[in-house]
């Protein structure tokens, strides 16, 4: 079973409008922690914003913003007054305590974004 | 302000070539990681070393191997390639807590024809 899903390949948004990306995750641990990175065009990868598994307010960075629901294990990624720079991969990531790999992360598929004018 | 440092970025091997990726991270790290990234596959771990001294298998480890060369470097050594490896290759660092994101290098991109 995936760990991580993300459900949509491609979204379109609009310069100006806020855009949400999806993405459930799978986990029995208790403490686990929940991570966004994007990846532009020129492939590098860049952390976004970090939610942890015991914060009681969703996490927020800039234009950025995580919407944690616990019960429903989902942690979506908000984008606020997308600019067409947010264009590009976007990836969710879990890293769990139990991870017999040790602290590394376990990544979805990711969700392309593309920003039009 | 170098960060995570992988070498090559780009290469073309022909198959049974070997090679080695090379990665060096100046944060005092003591975890590093490597992920291949495949279309539609998001990133997968082949291995990673969650200190100086250990490395360990991830989830694709078959067809590479890796050296913890001390708390800096940690490379990945392709013995004999073949296509299924082309693949754009990652190096990631963090420290160990939950909490703590991990910095990747700009990747290698491989070819293996």
């Amino acid at each position: 079973a995936q760990k991580i899903t993300q459900t949509q390949p491609g979204m379109f948004v609009q310069e100006k409008e806020a855009v949400t990306l999806d993405c459930t995750y799978d986990t029995s641990d208790q403490s686990y922690g929940l991570f966004w990175y994007k990846q532009p065009s020129s492939g590098e990868m860049i952390f976004l914003i970090y939610q942890g598994s015991y914060d009681e307010q969703n996490a927020t960075e800039g234009r950025y913003s995580l919407n944690f629901q616990k019960a429903r294990k989902s942690a979506n990624l908000v984008i606020s007054a997308s600019q067409l720079g947010d264009s590009a991969m976007y990836f969710c990531a879990m890293r769990e305590r139990s991870n017999q790999a040790g602290t590394a992360l376990i990544f979805g598929k990711g969700t392309t974004l593309s920003v039009s004018s | 302000n170098a960060g995570v440092t992988q070498t090559p970025k780009f290469q073309v091997l022909k198959t049974g070539q070997s090679m080695t990726l090379q990665c060096a991270q100046d944060m005092n790290h003591n975890s590093m990681y490597w992920y291949r990234q495949d279309p539609g596959m998001g990133l997968r771990l082949i291995y990673y070393s969650a200190s100086e001294g250990t490395t360990d298998k991830g989830e694709v480890p078959n067809g590479y191997n890796v050296s913890r060369l001390n708390k800096r470097e940690f490379s990945l050594r392709l013995e004999s390639a073949a296509p299924s490896q082309t693949s754009v290759y990652f190096c990631a660092s963090s420290d160990g807590g939950l909490d703590q994101p991990q910095h990747f290098g700009d990747g290698t991109r491989l070819s293996i024809l």
